[in-house]
């Protein structure tokens, strides 16, 4: 399968735990994103890496977010001491190294659930 | 006001109908366009660019305005397969890279 992957697809966590998401993009991508998906809502940015490097981070990313990707492969999203408004879709996707790409492709996502 | 507004619908519409979508963007040196279909409970995936020439892909032609900042989807002969949300995106590059920013999705029910 050459298409981004990511996991868990579903995580019910309690109110308070850490969790983390992993995202492995298509290999020859070497930029990649996180979106955030609420219901009845697009995708909104969270954050962007070219290579290892994170570039752009969304104001939605509050402190409790962090995300890597530390050898320029794979990709996590960490979320800490989780709260209720956090239950969303995870979105992850790449893109190949060219400037006006035709669009990204995603990944199936990571459901979240806090309870 | 969102960078990308799009009637939410739902737009209920029978077998066959003609049926069309529009989005404005708010960032005028947005570059490039798209639309992207996304079933209930899956990830996005691209549906076609967009060009200001227009463009076609079967029965979906696609149509940007940007002097008006006006994007649009014309969907002829609608299938109940088509039945899905329609999410209009634009991009932006920033210096660090593209950005796509989504709209909210126009809802498309095809019935019978």
């Amino acid at each position: 399968d050459t298409g981004v992957s990511q996991n868990p697809r579903h995580k019910i966590t309690k109110r308070g735990q850490n969790v983390t998401f992993r995202c492995d993009p298509i290999s020859e991508h070497n930029r990649l994103y996180w979106y955030r998906q609420t219901l009845g809502q697009g995708p909104e940015f969270l954050t962007y890496f070219q290579n290892e490097a994170q570039l752009e981070k969304s104001r939605l990313l509050s402190d409790r977010f962090s995300a890597e990707r530390p050898k320029g492969s794979f990709s996590t999203l960490e979320i800490q001491r989780t709260e209720q408004g956090d239950s969303a879709m995870y979105l992850c996707a790449s893109s190949p190294p060219l400037e006006n790409t035709n669009g990204y492709t995603f990944g199936s996502g990571t459901r979240l659930t806090v309870v | 006001r969102k960078e990308v507004e799009q009637d939410p619908g739902p737009f209920n519409v029978p077998e066959g109908a003609t049926v069309a979508f529009n989005c404005t963007y708010s960032n005028s040196a947005s570059q490039s366009f798209f639309w992207y279909r996304q079933d209930c409970r899956k990830e996005p995936k691209l549906l076609m660019s967009v060009y200001s020439s227009g463009n076609e892909d079967g029965r979906f032609t696609a149509q940007l305005n940007r002097a008006s900042q006006y994007i649009s989807l014309l969907i002829r002969d609608s299938k109940l397969s088509d039945s899905a949300t329609y999410l209009c995106v634009v991009n932006l590059f920033t210096g660090g890279g593209n950005k796509l920013t989504f709209g909210t999705g126009t809802q498309l029910k095809v019935e019978l």
